[in-house]
């Protein structure tokens, strides 16, 4: 069973620019979430989808971001315009209905912005 | 305070020993709990959770919960230097399929 797969692994910009970033979970997990890594600190929560429905977008820092999951599949997080703060690495998890929300993560998306 | 607090080390222990990684939380109603281990430059890989008080074994890793004190640690029994890792402890606070809450994480280093 494949894993949980982010494009692009990493991603250089300049401050103003846009960024799209997208995750696949694994097939058939119906819970997405976005969580970001800032340098030297905890990973924290950006949002959480059901399907398509967006459950809890709390931790979205400002309207620059935008996510997505049309479908209910893949989905998308977009970046505009970007600003030097939201270097990070960005990790997409998924987890099933069955259990106990076991959360499996994607290697990430090192952003970069300069 | 953090929800989720762990020491970030680094804590050496020799090849073969036990490593005893620490993590509390803050909110009382929390109910399930992860460890994810992290090797530099990956993603976090679930190895362990615990949803009940008292000990869950698997393989060379015990968790341990203890709701009342709001305390959870990990154990590796053997330790090898495969082991070295950051291990990053998650919180799920509010039970169902919500976000889960991370400390810093604890870096692990198993000396040969």
């Amino acid at each position: 069973e494949a894993g949980v797969t982010q494009f692009p692994s990493h991603s250089v910009i300049e401050k103003g620019q846009t960024v799209t970033l997208r995750c696949d979970p694994i097939s058939g997990h119906d819970n997405l979430y976005w969580y970001r890594r800032v340098m030297g600190k905890e990973i924290k929560f950006l949002l959480h989808f059901v399907k398509e429905s967006k459950q809890d977008e709390s931790g979205m820092p400002n309207n620059r971001f935008l996510a997505e999951r049309t479908g209910g599949t893949y989905s998308t997080l977009k970046v505009q315009p970007a600003e030097l703060e939201d270097s990070g690495v960005y990790f997409c998890a998924s987890s099933p209905w069955t259990g106990n929300n076991e959360q499996f993560f994607g290697p990430g998306t090192r952003l970069t912005v300069l | 305070q953090k929800e989720v607090e762990q020491n970030s080390g680094p804590l050496s222990v020799p090849e073969g020993a036990i490593a005893s990684l620490n993590c509390t939380y803050s909110d009382r109603g929390s109910q399930s709990f992860f460890w994810y281990r992290q090797y530099s430059g990956k993603s976090p890989e679930l190895i362990m959770f615990i949803y009940s008080n008292g000990d869950k074994e698997d393989g060379r890793f015990t968790a341990q919960l203890n709701k009342a004190s709001q305390y959870v640690s990990l154990l590796i029994r053997d330790s090898q230097p495969s082991d070295s890792a950051t291990y990053l402890c998650a919180v799920n606070p509010q039970g169902g399929y919500q976000k889960v809450t991370f400390g810093t994480g604890t870096k692990l280093q198993v000396i040969p």
